[in-house]
């Protein structure tokens, strides 16, 4: 079936350090992908997202883009911020049919000043 | 325009006991989906509900069960209430596009099962 791997966290940077969280899926056809956020006690929110091969999905400094050769979704930032201590959950969702999110298993960033 | 909400914020149950969740969609939009969070896990999919049917359906047992309303809002029913049935569950709201799902969270009730 369809599934999402995330590295392991966590992943534990100084403030302004480069970010990179690997994503990678497998699905028997070409998913939309996405990159959720969740902080302490809430519920999930949508970072950003892409729908096709070499869509790059970005929002508050965050990018990622979708690698239909690599099946990859890694999320990246160029300079981290105390408040972007969370974690990030990559995830899909095929195109065809009832549309339900398959979520890799999060992985949680730590960023200290 | 209205979020996702969700009722309650905890709850906590004993095992065997049956509970109800419940979720108000967020303005305009026709389908509900729930999803399980176990401690430390990503999200699983239960159901989806769309114009009141369930349209799908992941790996959870029958004593997990559903309604959406006319009003588009949704319960979850959790029967014979297990421990591992103790996590976050949340509850999502969207309008099926043509091009892909984007879906908007509540904030989850907490369960615990004693």
């Amino acid at each position: 079936g369809d599934s999402v791997t995330q590295m392991e966290g966590p992943v534990t940077l100084s403030e302004e350090a480069f970010l990179t969280i690997n994503c990678t899926y497998t699905a028997t056809g070409y998913p939309s992908l996405f990159w959720y956020v969740q902080y302490p006690g809430e519920g999930l929110q949508l970072l950003l997202k892409a729908t096709k091969a070499d869509d790059k999905g970005s929002n508050k400094g965050f990018e990622a883009t979708y690698r239909k050769e690599t099946t990859s979704f890694h999320l990246e930032k160029g300079s981290v911020q105390v408040s972007d201590s969370a974690v990030y959950f990559c995830a899909l969702s095929m195109n065809t049919g009832f549309q339900k999110l398959v979520f890799g298993t999060g992985t949680r960033l730590l960023v200290s000043p | 325009e209205t979020g996702v909400t969700q009722s309650p914020t905890h709850l906590i149950k004993t095992r065997g006991q049956q509970v109800t969740l419940r979720c108000s969609s967020q303005s305009g939009h026709n389908t509900v989906s729930w999803y399980q969070q176990a401690l430390g896990q990503g999200p699983q999919f239960i159901f989806q509900y769309y114009r009141e049917e369930e349209n799908g359906r992941g790996n959870f047992p029958p004593r997990f069960s559903g309604l959406q309303f006319p009003n588009y809002s949704s319960e979850l029913n959790v029967n014979a209430l297990e421990l591992d049935d103790s996590a976050l569950y949340l509850c999502a709201s969207s309008f099926p596009s043509s091009s892909y799902n984007e879906q908007f969270f509540g904030p989850g009730t907490r369960l615990t099962v004693l």
